[in-house]
C-alpha cells in the first residue's frame, strides 16, 4: 500500500545534539513539507519542497535544515539552535494541494 | 488577524445532537478548502473537500462562502467515535497547483453517552 513512513515514532534528544527524522513516502508526490504541532496549538510549516533539490523555508524555519536529494526523501533534522524542539513532527505529502494532504504518523521528539 | 480562524472550542455534545463548526479565512484568492480530522495523539487525516456549492459526505455538511470567506462544517447524529479535533484547512497558493496549506487552531469535539 502507497503512503508516507515517519521514524523514529519516537525520540530523545539531548541539549546541544543534531538529530535527523526521518519522512519516506512511495504514492509518487512532487511536494512535501514538514510541520510541526505543539499540545493545544495547530501546524506549522517548517520547510516545504515542491521539486526534488528545490526546497523553502516555511514559517518557523529557524533551527532547522531538510534535504530533498530523491522524489521519496524529505528528512528534516533539527540542530542544536532550535532552542525549543520538544513537539510533535509531522511530514506530509501533496500531489497538487487541491487535492489536500497525505501525513505520516509523526514523530513526537523530546529533548532530555 | 490570523489566516485561518477557528473557534477552539471545546464543544461537548451528547449523541444524536447536531453540531457545527465555523471557521474564517483571510486570504480572498485562498483556492482549496478542506476539513481535516485529528484524534488524540495521532497524525491529521482528510475528512472532506469543501466545494463552493456546498457537499455532503453521509451526517457530514461542509459549506463555503466566498464572500465573506467562511467555511462550516455540520455534523448530524453524533456518534462517540466523532470525538476529535477537526481542523479547518486552506490553500495560500493563490491559484498555483502547489504551495502549502495552512491550519487552523483546531475545533475540539467531544460526543458523550
Amino acid at each position: 500500500d502507497g503512503g508516507i513512513t515517519q521514524s523514529p515514532k519516537y525520540l530523545f534528544r539531548k541539549e546541544g545534539q543534531n538529530v535527523t527524522l526521518s519522512c519516506e513516502q512511495n504514492l509518487n508526490h512532487d511536494a512535501m513539507y514538514w510541520y510541526r504541532q505543539d499540545p493545544g496549538q495547530g501546524l506549522r510549516l517548517i520547510y516545504y519542497s515542491q521539486i526534488v533539490n528545490d526546497f523553502q523555508k516555511g514559517d518557523i524555519a529557524e533551527g532547522y535544515s531538510v534535504s530533498r536529494e530523491k522524489k521519496e526523501s524529505f528528512p528534516l533534522t533539527v540542530t542544536s539552535a532550535q532552542k525549543n524542539p520538544t513537539a510533535f513532527y509531522l511530514c506530509a505529502s501533496s500531489i497538487r494541494t487541491s487535492y489536500g494532504y497525505t501525513f505520516g504518523s509523526g514523530t513526537r521528539l523530546t529533548v532530555v | 488577524r490570523k489566516e485561518v480562524e477557528q473557534d477552539p472550542g471545546p464543544f461537548n455534545v451528547p449523541e444524536g445532537a447536531t453540531v457545527a463548526f465555523n471557521c474564517t479565512y483571510s486570504n480572498s484568492a485562498s483556492q482549496s478548502f478542506f476539513w481535516y480530522r485529528q484524534d488524540c495523539r495521532k497524525e491529521p487525516k482528510l475528512l472532506m473537500s469543501v466545494y463552493s456549492s456546498g457537499n455532503e459526505d453521509g451526517r457530514f455538511t461542509a459549506q463555503l462562502n466566498r464572500a465573506s470567506q467562511y467555511i462550516s462544517l455540520l455534523i448530524r447524529d453524533s456518534k462517540l467515535s466523532d470525538s476529535a479535533t477537526y481542523l479547518c484547512v486552506v490553500n495560500n497558493a493563490g491559484g498555483t497547483s502547489y504551495g502549502k496549506l495552512t491550519f487552523g487552531q483546531g475545533t475540539i469535539l467531544t460526543v458523550h453517552p
